[in-house]
């Protein structure tokens, strides 16, 4: 079964500094990874995607993310944080082999501190 | 270009009434699906539609029923409404190419539904 975790409920960062939203999958077939960021009484917003070739995934906004096989990791960074990527990011997967679900991880609330 | 639209956007319903909620796209998008979204655990598929006239079951399908007599809107009912189905429902719809698994889902801006 697929499954995503995001380990931390909420992350704090300062203004300017780099941030990480953390997730982890698992799948029995290789995976697309996506990451979808919501901003209050929105829908989900598409940020970026893995599909296949490069490890490192740049998207939207400055975002980027670095697929990591061996740790089944998707982890969300941006060198300088602001003020309005304060939202909730949600990590998603399918796997290749197992048709239409989309398995979302339960969000990260990011709060960019000025 | 208007997206993914929903209707309505906030509904209260008490315990056994039924209802329907709208979802429309107007990018010619083959893909449709139904999700719910409930604090703490991301959103879960509900139904989805693979074209105009088909649907199937997600994750969580029971007490919902789905119809896309067209293709650009996808229909999610509730027959009778019950307090666990209180939550954020969330239409989004997508492309149908060959690697239709890799294309990007479009949101609608969601309902939110309080049944008491």
């Amino acid at each position: 079964a697929q499954s995503v975790a995001q380990p931390e409920d909420q992350v704090n960062v300062a203004e300017g500094n780099p941030l990480t939203v953390k997730c982890t999958y698992s799948v029995s077939g290789n995976p697309y990874l996506f990451w979808y960021v919501q901003y209050p009484n929105r829908g989900l917003q598409f940020l970026l995607k893995y599909i296949t070739g490069d490890n490192l995934v740049k998207g939207s906004y400055g975002f980027e993310a670095e697929f990591n096989k061996s740790q089944t990791s998707f982890h969300l960074k941006k060198p300088s944080a602001l003020v309005s990527d304060s939202a909730l990011y949600f990590c998603a997967v399918r796997d290749r082999n197992y048709g239409q679900n989309f398995v979302f991880g339960p969000g990260t609330r990011l709060s960019v501190l000025p | 270009n208007a997206g993914v639209t929903q209707t309505p956007k906030f509904r209260v319903l008490k315990t056994g009434q039924s209802m329907t909620l709208l979802c429309a796209q107007d990018m010619n998008h083959e893909y449709m699906y139904w999700y719910r979204q409930d604090p703490g655990m991301g959103l879960r598929l509900i139904h989805y539609s693979v074209g105009e006239g088909t649907t199937a079951k997600g994750e969580v399908p029971d007490g919902y029923n789905v119809s896309r007599l067209k293709k650009q809107n996808f229909l999610l009912g509730l027959e009778s409404a019950a307090p666990s189905q209180t939550s954020v429902y969330f239409c989004a719809s997508s492309y149908s190419t060959l690697a239709v698994l890799q294309e990007t889902q479009y949101f609608g801006p969601g309902t939110r539904l309080l049944v008491l």
